[in-house]
């Protein structure tokens, strides 16, 4: 498809589990960024990656948070002994230039991860 | 700290009625962009604000830049059930930062 893929579209997992989340940008786009999206909020910056590496993992919330973008395409944002407060949609988005020139992002649909 | 306080945070209004819902900072922003989010899916963008005083329209949206590049505004006339979504305020530095959002609810 031409837009942004996120997988899986939804993830229920146990407490104390370790999760992967996968985003495939749009071909060509070499800015690729995750968001953290809880019910009524807006999306809240995690990462921003610039071809393969990171630019900005500023919004990271602590040490079990981690995503690689190794052949700077398609990114997966790792989360490691996961906790019921990680629940949320995660938004994965990609534009063609990055940084202070950034454009249009265009997002997916988000993986919804659900911790029991 | 939020930079950009958006208002109200719900708005529910019958089909027909005017509306107008506003994002406010005390920064200076070189731009200001609005997305607006439907359930289940990302946020999509409406519009970037550049200039102080600009207005921008998307048919029946009008989007306000305030003269100091400190906040915006946008109206939606004649509010359809279609514009029903999360309205997100944003600005950029090396990536998009949003506002909580409002959540509007057209009813028909």
């Amino acid at each position: 498809g031409a837009g942004v893929s996120q997988t899986p579209s939804n993830k229920v997992t146990e407490k104390g589990k370790y999760v992967e989340l996968r985003c495939d940008p749009i071909s060509g786009h070499t800015a690729l960024y995750w968001y953290r999206q809880s019910l009524g909020q807006g999306p809240e910056f995690l990462i921003y990656f610039q071809g393969t590496g990171a630019a900005d993992d500023s919004g990271l919330p602590n040490d079990r948070f981690f995503a690689v973008r190794p052949e700077g395409s398609v990114s997966t944002l790792k989360i490691q002994r996961t906790e019921r407060g990680d629940s949320a949609v995660y938004l994965c988005a990609s534009s063609l230039i990055g940084g202070l020139g950034t454009g249009e992002l265009f997002f997916g649909e988000g993986s919804r991860l659900t911790v029991l | 700290t939020q930079l950009l306080e958006q208002s109200p945070q719900f708005l529910s209004i019958q089909e027909g009625e005017n509306l107008t819902v506003y994002c406010n900072s005390s920064s200076v922003f070189s731009s200001l962009q609005w997305y607006r989010q439907e359930p289940g899916e990302g946020p999509v963008l409406l519009v970037t604000v550049v200039t102080g005083g600009e207005v921008k329209k998307l048919k029946r949206l009008t989007f306000q830049f305030g003269d100091a590049r400190k906040d915006s505004s946008l109206h939606i006339t004649a509010a359809q059930p279609g514009d029903t979504g999360l309205y997100l305020c944003a600005y950029r530095d090396d990536k998009i930062i949003f506002g909580k959002g409002t959540r509007l609810h057209i009813l028909p």
